[in-house]
């Protein structure tokens, strides 16, 4: 069935330090979007690309869509302590109107 | 201006007794998903809603498990004679549509189910 992964699972970085998730779909995806969970929190979207290869930035973070629109990768630059949770992301396979799909998620820890 | 809501914010039950978790999506959004969130793990995907159209049940775990959304509203997962593995936070979300640029899905805070 169609999927979407995510790597990595976990990340420790020292405050300061950039960090980087990637997103893999094993079919083309219509969209992307980017969501956070805080600990304890609820998922909160951040963002969504919709064009082959599109960026799109968000002060410290960089979204980007791949090509062949099947991946896709959030860039936090110099991580802060408030960047702490779980990041997902999910995506419509093709042009149907299914369900969007949920990567399982990468969970940052900053260390201060 | 109100968001996605859910009730009981927490629930205890003992095993064997059926319980009811309610979402109130936001207005006008015809599709609404329900998730299952155990401690530090992703979202498990249970049922999806959209418009008119026969909901997507396949991320039910059991027979145990149905959804209800009544007039492309209110939404209610029950959960029959539950299980100490049932325990979890079971989590609303709603979108716009199911399309393109419609697909944001905004979050209700969640039922934390405890099954003793």
């Amino acid at each position: 069935g169609q999927q979407v992964m995510q790597i990595p699972q976990y990340q420790h970085v020292q405050e300061g330090e950039d960090f980087t998730t990637y997103c893999n779909s094993s079919t083309t995806l219509s969209n992307i979007q980017w969501y956070k969970q805080r600990p304890g929190g609820h998922p909160v979207f951040l963002i969504q690309l919709v064009k082959s290869g599109e960026v799109k930035k968000q002060k410290r973070l960089t979204f980007q869509f791949g090509e062949a629109k099947k991946n896709s990768s959030l860039h936090i630059t110099a991580t802060q302590t408030t960047d702490v949770g779980t990041y997902f992301c999910a995506g419509r396979p093709g042009t149907s109107y299914d369900k969007v799909i949920f990567g399982p998620g990468t969970s940052l820890s900053v260390i201060p | 201006g109100a968001g996605v809501s859910q009730s009981p914010s927490n629930k205890v039950t003992e095993k064997g007794k059926d319980v009811e978790l309610r979402c109130d999506p936001i207005s006008g959004h015809t599709a609404l998903y329900w998730y299952r969130q155990s401690l530090g793990q992703g979202l498990e995907f249970l049922i999806y809603f959209q418009g008119n159209s026969a909901p997507d049940k396949s991320g039910l775990p059991s027979d145990r498990f149905s959804a209800e959304r009544t007039g492309g509203s209110v939404s209610t997962l029950t959960i029959q004679r539950t299980q100490q593995e049932d325990s979890a936070v079971y989590l609303c979300a709603s979108s716009l549509a199911a399309g393109l640029h419609t697909d944001t899905q905004y979050f209700g805070p969640g039922t934390r189910l405890t099954v003793l």
